[in-house]
């Protein structure tokens, strides 16, 4: 059980274009969702927390308006990022809590490229 | 500051070798929970265990144990008899409070380890 879904797995996108990626729970609700981001070689660093049905609480330095976080459901939240630009390639991971427990579960990621 | 230090970046052993990862983290919370996970060049994150702070007692499962040691704030990871399908990057990681009151994730930078047949 407790299967996280992220979708697309990998997308390549012009520079100036958004991306929408998704992240499900599949077999759980997830009171919270949070969003990852991972340079190459490099550890994860939280970008932000995902509440249903309230806003995103972001880290410092993360741009809220550059990075549009949904979490629309109790099995779904989305993370879109416009206007993207190559510096803004990288690996994204999502990650869910059930609220039974303090373990969260990632999904698989979804490689960013922009060109 | 709440952090976690993997001091070791990349790690090579021959199959069969035993192999530690250091863990080094830094809190003010009382109460907090330890993560190890395995990230192979699939990029998905696999949990390995989770560790409550006032549990001191270490733990195995199968090849892989845990030294906890709220002395030296250090959870180390070992692998005995490694095998090359244990190649992948591990991270450890600490469970931070937040203001809202949830629970986030601070990762350590990551030990990269290569077993090679």
């Amino acid at each position: 059980g407790a299967v996280v879904s992220q979708h697309p797995s990998r997308v390549i996108c012009k520079s100036g274009t958004s991306v929408k990626i998704e992240c499900r729970s599949l077999d759980f609700q997830a009171t919270t969702m949070f969003w990852y981001r991972q340079f190459p070689k490099q550890s994860l660093m939280l970008m932000a927390t995902s509440n249903e049905g309230s806003k995103a609480t972001y880290e410092q330095g993360v741009e809220k308006d550059k990075f549009l976080i949904n979490h629309a459901s109790l099995t779904l939240s989305t993370l879109t990022v416009t206007s993207a630009h190559p510096e803004d390639s990288s690996f994204y991971i999502c990650s869910a809590l059930t609220g039974r427990s303090y373990e969260q579960y990632f999904g698989p990621g979804t490689r960013l490229t922009v060109t | 500051a709440q952090k976690v230090t993997q001091a070791q970046t990349e790690i090579s052993v021959v199959e069969k070798e035993d192999v530690t990862l250091d863990c080094v983290y830094e809190t003010r919370d009382t109460t907090y929970y330890l993560f190890w996970y395995k990230q192979p060049p699939s990029g998905e994150l696999v949990f390995l265990i989770r560790r409550n702070s006032f549990d001191e007692q270490n733990e195995i499962s199968g090849r892989y144990s845990w030294n906890f040691q709220k002395s030296t704030s250090s959870f180390n990871f070992t692998i005995t008899a490694s095998q090359v399908v244990d190649s992948a990057v591990y991270f450890c990681a600490l469970s931070v409070l937040t203001q809202g009151g949830s629970e986030k994730l601070v990762f350590g930078k990551g030990t990269k380890l290569t077993v090679n047949p």
